[in-house]
């Protein structure tokens, strides 16, 4: 069965960084591009960026430029999150998703890892 | 950035009641919507694309329709496991942007 499954929660200082992955199973991994959300605590959700897992090309949303980076490793089918010089408002939820098959390429999620939580706190 | 005001933004239904869901565009989305269902502590899922397709595997008491720029997710004959948080998306244009969400309690 499909599943994007995220590494263990964080607890980080400010100014450090933090790596998450999300190592997908299930599916060929090359084949769906992976989206990148984030959620505060008790908030909504934020679209953070997509990788194109064929040709690891990153796009990113105009408030995750510069601090944060996505990555991949295909032949380990994971795709990971880099976030330095981590900031209090960095704290949160991030989710990978994956971008269903459309004959359009629209960008929908039919499949999420179970969320990583980033503490940032001194 | 397409702005997507959800509305209400809490919403509190009995068992077997119908409840609807609002999505408004800042501009036209051409059906490019979807709406998720997130409980606590866990990740959102999927439950309708292209404003009315509804995902395999999800209840057909869940419908999406539109009218112009605003899109509706409703719920027939509530269950207890519907309730939980719903949000909407747009797909058309980046930055992917999501509605603010809407918190539904079964009573």
């Amino acid at each position: 069965q499909i599943q994007l499954v995220q590494s263990g929660p964080e607890l980080k200082k400010p100014g450090e960084s933090v790596k998450i992955s999300c190592k997908a199973s299930g599916y060929t991994f090359t084949d769906y591009a992976m989206h990148w959300v984030k959620q505060a605590p008790g908030k909504g959700l934020k679209w953070m960026g997509w990788i194109n897992t064929y040709t690891g090309k990153p796009t990113y949303a105009d408030d995750f430029k510069g601090r944060f980076v996505f990555s991949l490793e295909a032949s380990a089918s994971t795709a990971n999150l880099q976030i330095s010089n981590l900031k209090n408002e960095d704290t949160a939820t991030y989710f990978c998703a994956r971008r269903m098959y459309t004959t359009d390429y629209s960008d929908y999620f039919d499949y999420w890892g179970q969320g990583v939580m980033v503490t940032v706190s001194s | 950035d397409i702005q997507m005001t959800q509305s209400p933004a809490s919403l509190s239904a009995s068992l077997g009641e119908t409840v609807s869901i609002e999505c408004l565009a800042s501009e036209d989305i051409y059906s490019n919507l979807a709406w998720y269902q997130q409980k606590p502590g866990k990740s959102p899922q999927l439950l309708i694309y292209y404003a009315s397709s509804l995902q395999d595997g999800v209840p057909s008491r869940f419908s999406g329709s539109e009218s112009g720029t605003q899109y509706s997710l409703e719920i027939n004959s509530l269950q207890p496991e519907d309730e939980g948080d719903y949000f909407c998306q747009q797909s058309y244009k980046f930055p992917l942007t999501f509605g603010s969400g809407t918190k539904l309690e079964i009573k």
